[in-house]
Order: C-alpha cells, then structure tokens, then sequence
C-alpha cells in the first residue's frame, strides 16, 4: 500500500512562531503537494514540488515557504504563524509528470494558531 | 482551470445504487475525469478515473457522457461506510497531476 505519512495530527502553535510539518511518501512519486482544507472553501493548493528541491507555487502561497531536499519528503514552513492559518493541511503525492495518475493523500494535520 | 459543477448534496438507501452527477462542460481533449471521496476527518481517496471510455474498479463506475461534458459515478450498492463528500474533478495534464477540488457532494448513505 501507497503511505503518504504526516507528521502530526494535531497541532497547537503560538502566532508569531515558525512552524514545519512534515510529509514522507514511501512509493518514490516524483510529485508532492500541500493542500490547505477550510469549511466553505474547499481544498486549496498551496504549493507543490515535482522533483527534489523544485518547487511551484499553487492558489495560495502567501505565507508559506516549502522545502523538498529527498524525494520523500515535503516539508511545508509557516515563516510566522497566523490564526488565519489556523486549518486542516493535506499533503499529497502522485507518481509521473502528467495528470493522468491518482494522487494519494495523508490523513491531514489539523493546526491550531493560538 | 476546467470548472465542475456538483449538487452540494445527495441521499440515498443503504444497499441501493448511488448515482453522482457531474458537469464539466469545458473540459479540453486531453484532460481526464477523476473522483475523489473524502471521508469526515481524513484525508481524500483517489476513487476512479476516466478520459472518454467508461470505467468499472472495485468502488465504482465511472460513465462519461459522448461529448464529454458531464459523467456520473455509481456506487452500486452504497453502504453507511460510503458517506462521504465526493469530489468530481478535470485533470490538467500540462500541470503534473494538479488536481483542482470543488465543493463536491455530500453523499449521506442511510440505514
């Protein structure tokens, strides 16, 4: 079985601090993705990456910054937490560079900013 | 980005057949039809996919209209386990398996 593995499920952090949550995939997909899910709004992408250390900005980069140094894994970086981005963040992966395959996504992390 | 337009939310039987509709009248040639299911508090799960043909998996059956600008998933004996937001979504296939999520539908499956 595909795993898409967030670090946390539940998350509590001050405003104003920096925040990382992590993703691993353990099927070698070359494409990885950061959603952000709100009530009303639906999933949103943040930004994604389709090779180590590349990067693209998705709907709503403003506030975040990713890294990807291995294949594995994509870290998404909140520079300064806001309780505006208090939400549900997906991670993601698909194999291959068209859209034609299935992404498989974590369970979520559910980030509160206080 | 290719739109799709879903009704906000459906009903049905347990051990009945759920038919979801979906529009996507601007879809382009090469883009695909995938659906998507979120279950409360977990992530999305990849359901099925389609270009033109239909398309039959373990979960569902994926009808695609001949001129492509709508389909319908079924689930043909949908159980309480199939509550869920169902999400119908076009693929860009330029965009690296970017996927753009709508509203979707409530399915609520009752006993």
């Amino acid at each position: 079985d595909v795993k898409v593995t967030q670090s946390s499920r539940y998350l509590v952090k001050r405003t104003g601090e920096k925040v990382f949550l992590e993703c691993v995939q353990d099927m070698d997909h070359e494409n990885m993705f950061w959603y952000r899910q709100d009530p009303g709004l639906g999933l949103r992408l943040i930004y994604f990456s389709y090779d180590v250390k590349m990067k693209e900005k998705g709907d709503i980069p403003e506030g975040y910054s990713v890294s990807r140094e291995k294949k594995e894994r994509f870290s998404l970086i909140l520079e300064s937490a806001s309780t505006n981005q208090t939400s549900m963040y997906l991670c993601a992966s698909s194999p291959g560079l068209t859209g034609t395959t299935e992404a498989f996504f974590g369970q979520g992390t559910r980030l509160t900013v206080v | 980005d290719a739109k799709t337009t879903q009704p906000p939310s459906m009903d049905c039987a347990e051990g009945r057949a759920a038919n979801l509709p979906c529009n996507h009248s601007t879809i382009s040639g090469n883009e695909y039809v995938y659906w998507y299911r979120q279950i409360h508090s977990q992530g999305p799960q990849y359901i099925i996919h389609g270009l033109k043909n239909n398309e039959t998996n373990e979960m569902a059956s994926l009808i695609i209209t001949e001129d492509r600008k709508s389909s319908t998933l079924i689930l043909p004996h949908a159980t309480l386990r199939d509550t869920a937001v169902y999400y119908c979504i076009v693929s860009r296939g330029s965009t690296l398996g970017r996927l753009y999520f709508g509203r979707g539908t409530q399915l609520t499956v009752w006993p």
